[in-house]
């Protein structure tokens, strides 16, 4: 089984320019999730899709991230446009919908994105 | 303290030796994850303990919790130089909420 991927694995912007990051969770997992963690900080969530619906986006910093899950399969996070401080690894996770490992959140590798 | 923070922050030890690091939290929890991350690598998922466990075993990790005390504790037995890695706990609160709330990691060197 494959598990959780990202990309790109590394993002190098400029200020006010836009970013698309990409995450596929694992196969047949409903819940999507994305983190991330700015420099020296903890890692904080950011949304939770159920399938292609937005479940909890609590965490979204502001209106200049967009987060999309068309179809349920894969998601997109767009930061637009970028500002120095979005610069951070963001995460994508992935669970199973029922079950007894339900609540286990799979991690990706992270997308590093450094804003200048 | 935040939710999820670790203590220490940072663990030296020799190859074979016992390391245990401690994670308490504030609310209420349904869930505790714990999680390791290699420099520059994504998050590993090492075990996960529900709230009406006290006790959790996976090869040579153990974790417990102590809901009373809003904290766990993860031990890793016979250390290896490959658990050099950072550790995060990290839980998601009542009721049934699925973000997890994160510590900021205690970073463990394991000396060969």
């Amino acid at each position: 089984e494959a598990g959780v991927t990202q990309f790109p694995s590394h993002s190098v912007i400029e200020k006010g320019q836009t970013v698309t990051l990409r995450c596929d969770p694992i196969s047949g997992h409903d819940n999507l999730y994305w983190y991330r963690r700015v420099m020296g900080k903890e890692i904080k969530f950011l949304l939770h899709f159920v399938k292609e619906s937005k479940q909890d986006e609590s965490g979204m910093p502001n209106n200049r991230f967009l987060a999309e899950r068309t179809g349920g399969t894969y998601s997109t996070l767009k930061v637009q446009p970028a500002e120095l401080e979005d610069s951070g690894v963001y995460f994508c996770a992935s669970s199973r919908a029922r079950g007894r490992e339900k609540d286990t959140q799979y991690f990706g590798p992270g997308t590093r994105l450094t804003v200048l | 303290s935040q939710q999820g923070e670790e203590d220490p922050q940072a663990l030296s030890i020799q190859e074979g030796e016992n390391a245990t690091m401690n994670c308490s939290y504030k609310t209420s929890i349904n869930n505790l994850q714990w999680y390791r991350q290699n420099s520059g690598r994504g998050l590993v998922h090492l075990i996960l303990i529900r709230s009406n466990e006290r006790e959790k075993h996976s090869g040579r990790l153990r974790v417990t919790l102590d809901t009373s005390k809003k904290s766990s504790s993860l031990l890793i037995t016979a250390s290896r130089a490959a658990d050099t890695a950072s550790y995060f706990c990290a839980t998601d609160a009542l009721p049934g909420r699925r973000a997890l709330t994160f510590g900021s990691g205690t970073r463990l060197q394991v000396q060969p």
